[in-house]
């Protein structure tokens, strides 16, 4: 079982569409999540880090939490073309030193205008 | 907010040569950098952790006689390949934590170099 599974998309959604962005993990005991943004040829941007269960808002994003399903998401609102990009769920490896992430995949967003 | 550089970001070498590419923290100290790797449509794969006056710590798989990292300060790690064939060809993306940060602070990233090998 990989260990940070996303579909790979690509995911369309019209201009000022909800995108929702999925993403599940096998390790348990996981504490930190996140969810990045790469441009083609880019390296990864930060859009939003979640560590408890429920819901974290921010501007136009939110991510959703739940760690019993093991279960983590990430909601654009009113979407935008500027936003189409592949979006990067990664998670915290538990016992490894801080930063040592595990990544999925990438699901690949198209926001058509 | 917190900024790591990355040089070069495009480098061309040809088979059997050896390429070097520097991470910088600009405005925070880094007992830890990270090295990630990333072939076309796949995702980053951690490769090593630089730690500062130390050695490396390598992932599975990689060897460290190729990809040899050196951590001289706590703003600066470098990577280079060594011996470098068409199959190193790939993104190289380093990235570092702030330590004045709390536990979870996320990773900053370098804007990465895509080193192509002839």
């Amino acid at each position: 079982q990989k260990e940070v599974e996303q579909n790979s998309g690509p995911l369309s959604v019209p201009e000022g569409a909800i995108a929702s962005l999925n993403c599940t993990y096998s390790d348990r005991v996981s504490q930190s999540f996140f969810w990045y943004r790469q441009y083609s040829g880019k390296s990864p941007e930060l859009i939003m880090s979640i560590y408890s269960n429920g819901d974290k808002e921010d501007g136009r994003f939110t991510a959703q939490l739940n760690k019993a399903s093991q279960y983590v998401s990430l909601l654009i609102r009113d979407s935008q073309p500027s936003d189409s990009a592949t979006y990067l769920c990664a998670v915290n490896r538990s016992g490894g030193s801080q930063g040592n992430l595990i990544f999925g995949k990438g699901t690949k967003l198209s926001v058509k205008p | 907010g917190a900024v790591v550089s990355q040089h070069p970001s495009r480098v061309i070498c040809k088979s059997g040569t050896s390429v070097k590419i520097e991470c910088r923290s600009l405005d925070f100290q880094a007992t830890t950098m990270f090295w990630y790797r990333q072939f076309p449509k796949k995702s980053l794969m951690l490769m090593a952790t630089s730690n500062e006056g130390s050695k490396a710590t390598y992932e599975q798989g990689v060897e460290k006689d190729k990809f040899l990292i050196n951590h001289a300060s706590l703003t600066l790690s470098t990577l280079t390949v060594t011996s470098a064939h068409p199959e190193d060809s790939s993104f190289y993306i380093c990235s570092a934590r702030d330590l004045s940060g709390q536990g979870n602070s996320p990773l900053h990233f370098g804007n990465g170099t895509r080193l192509t090998v002839t």
